[in-house]
């Protein structure tokens, strides 16, 4: 059972680029999400998916675009990185309580990020 | 939109100390709550959860929380605290917002 599993661990990107950070769960979890931390930010939601094929945005969607095909796999994209998108993004998946909101999070481990 | 605050950004507490991290949500109904521990380097990993019943809930690695509506507060606390619970806290609700973090320092 590996959990939450991000790729890459570290990236680097010109101004520009595009890219797609990896995540994928084991869980058959219902939620995935997508967040960033940016210090003294905490965690920021960026896109969210409730089930395949449903996604949703979060706080801070602009520059980013999801996809939800399958129950776990949910890849985030980077259309055209901005020094702004320097960031750690996380990935995260969590059931569903009985009353549709998450159960709890499972995180990945991560993907530091930086734009030049 | 449910909102949390965590109004203390870092503390210092010696080992063996009791530790109080404060959190305030700001939400009309009852709110599920969470809080959430990052150690340097890592993901975050779930401590405990509040949904609805006993206020008092326990989690792992010895801590707990009690949620108070008149206060609006869902404080984590842990009587005696270790070296290795030196880490960043996280409170969040159950629509995915997390507060900004309570960084812990702990004094050998």
């Amino acid at each position: 059972n590996a959990g939450v599993t991000q790729t890459p661990k570290f990236q680097v990107l010109k101004t520009g680029q595009s890219m797609t950070l990896q995540c994928a769960q084991d869980m058959n979890h219902e939620y995935m999400s997508w967040y960033r931390q940016d210090p003294g930010m905490g965690l920021r939601l960026i896109h969210y998916s409730v089930g395949a094929g449903i996604t949703d945005q979060g706080e801070v969607p602009n520059g980013y675009n999801v996809s939800r095909s399958t129950t776990e796999d949910f890849p985030l994209r980077l259309l055209s990185a901005a020094p702004s998108q320097t960031s750690v993004y996380f990935c995260a998946s969590s059931p569903q309580s009985g009353q549709g909101y998450p159960y709890g999070y499972t995180f990945g481990s991560g993907t530091r990020l930086t734009v030049v | 939109a449910q909102s949390v605050t965590q109004p203390d950004i870092h503390i210092t507490v010696s080992e063996g100390a009791s530790l109080e991290l404060r959190c305030n949500y700001s939400y009309g109904a009852t709110p599920y709550l969470f809080w959430y521990v990052q150690s340097p380097g890592q993901g975050l990993q779930l401590l405990l959860k509040y949904f609805s019943g006993d206020t008092l809930v326990q989690g792992i690695k010895g801590f707990e929380a009690e949620f108070k509506r008149s206060q609006s507060s869902f404080n984590l606390r842990k009587p005696s605290v270790h070296w290795s619970d030196a880490a960043e806290y996280f409170c969040a609700t159950n629509d995915m917002r997390f507060g900004a973090g309570t960084r812990l320092t702990v004094k050998p």
